[in-house]
This record gives structure tokens, C-alpha cells and sequence, in this order.
């Protein structure tokens, strides 16, 4: 079945350093891509996305370039701050088969002053 | 402002109580979708619905009801067959016609079992 594998957690950064954050996926089909982001107590927010292969997502600092050759969706930022403290949720979708996002297991990022 | 709201932001459940969680959406989305989270663990898919009066069974069904009767509410059941209930549980709509734009969430219902 289709499935997202995001590196475990949690990844620890001083500010200012450079993040990345590993998924890969497995799909059948043609997925679109997602990075969702989830502060404490909160629900998750659409951080950026890609519908297509090699469509770059850009937000807030944050990108993703979608990899088919590698089925990866890598989330990056150049430089983190303690504000980008939070968990990180990688995510497809496909327009066939069952209609419902397929979310990896999260990625805990803890910003250090 | 459109979004989805939950209620009660947090809920305590007795044994063998049924409790049941609040999600309303005033975005017009077609489709609403329940998940459940684990503390260090990813979302699992309980139910969703495409549409008003129909509904799916997600990878963790058991123990759980919903209903879909109007296409802004879409409320869960968590029954007394749940033995494990206490969790995070999301509520998300989209439009069901292109998941490319992915899910609205709502911030959620902590529940425990007392």
C-alpha cells in the first residue's frame, strides 16, 4: 500500500542552522506531496506542497523539491529559529484508490537559542 | 473567517461511557475526515466521508461511529468498545473533488479515560 517514511526524531538544532528533514515515499500511483507542521497542543497546518515531479514548495523559509527518480520530499530551511520548534508531517495523496491523505510517523525539530 | 472547529477541546470519558466529538466546517468542503494521534506516533485514519449520508472505514474503525448528515458537521462517536480510547483526535476537511490542495484541520479534542 502507499505509504511515507520520515527520519525519526527528534532532531535538535542550534538557531540558525540548517535544517533537513528526510521523506521518502511509496505510491502507486502519482502523488501530490506535503509538508504539514504541528505546534504543541494544535492541529496541523499546510506548511508547503508539490503536485507534480521536480515542483519546488516554498514557505516561510521552508522548501521541498519533489524527487520522483527518488520518491523523496525532503523538507529544508536554511536557518532555523526557536519559533520553527514543532513536529513536521510528511504527506501524499493520489486521485485514485482511497481518498484520504497517507501521513508519515512525525519529526520532532527543538530549536536551541 | 471559514475554518473547522472541534469541541470540547479536552474531554474525559468514564469506562464504558460513550462520549462524542464536535467538528463543524463552514469552508463548504465536501469531504471531512477523522484521524487519531499517539503521542510520538503519526495520524491514523478512523473515517471519512465524501459526501452527506455516506461514509468510509479508515485503517482504525473499530470502536468508533460517525454520522454525516448535514455537509458541515461530521461528529465521532467514541463507543465503550474502544478499550483504548485516550488520544489526540483531529477532524480535517478538503474538497473532495482534488486532494492536491490537501486538508483544512481543526486544533483538536484531547480525550482521557478516567
Amino acid at each position: 500500500g502507499d505509504s511515507v517514511t520520515q527520519m525519526e526524531g527528534p532532531v535538535t538544532l542550534s538557531e540558525e542552522a540548517f535544517l533537513t528533514i528526510n521523506c521518502t515515499y511509496t505510491a502507486t500511483g502519482y502523488p501530490s506531496l506535503f509538508w504539514y507542521v504541528q505546534y504543541p497542543g494544535e492541529g496541523l497546518q499546510l506548511l508547503l506542497k508539490a503536485t507534480k515531479a521536480d515542483d519546488k514548495g516554498s514557505n516561510k523559509g521552508f522548501e521541498a523539491t519533489y524527487r520522483k527518480e527518488t520518491t523523496s520530499f525532503h523538507l529544508e530551511k536554511g536557518s532555523v529559529q526557536v519559533s520553527d520548534s514543532a513536529v513536521y508531517f510528511c504527506a501524499l495523496s493520489l486521485d485514485t484508490g482511497r481518498r484520504a491523505l497517507t501521513f508519515g510517523s512525525g519529526t520532532r525539530l527543538q530549536v536551541q537559542p | 473567517d471559514g475554518g473547522i472547529t472541534q469541541s470540547p477541546k479536552y474531554l474525559f470519558r468514564k469506562e464504558g461511557q460513550n462520549v462524542t466529538l464536535s467538528c463543524e466546517q463552514n469552508l463548504n468542503h465536501d469531504a471531512m475526515y477523522w484521524y487519531r494521534q499517539d503521542p510520538g506516533q503519526g495520524l491514523r485514519l478512523i473515517y471519512y466521508s465524501q459526501i452527506v449520508n455516506d461514509f468510509q472505514k479508515g485503517d482504525i474503525a473499530e470502536g468508533y461511529s460517525v454520522s454525516r448528515e448535514k455537509k458541515e458537521s461530521f461528529p465521532l462517536t467514541v463507543t465503550s468498545a474502544q478499550k483504548n480510547p485516550t488520544a489526540f483526535y483531529l477532524c480535517a476537511s478538503s474538497t473532495d473533488r482534488d486532494l492536491s490542495g490537501g486538508y483544512t484541520f481543526g486544533s483538536g479534542t484531547r480525550l482521557t479515560v478516567v
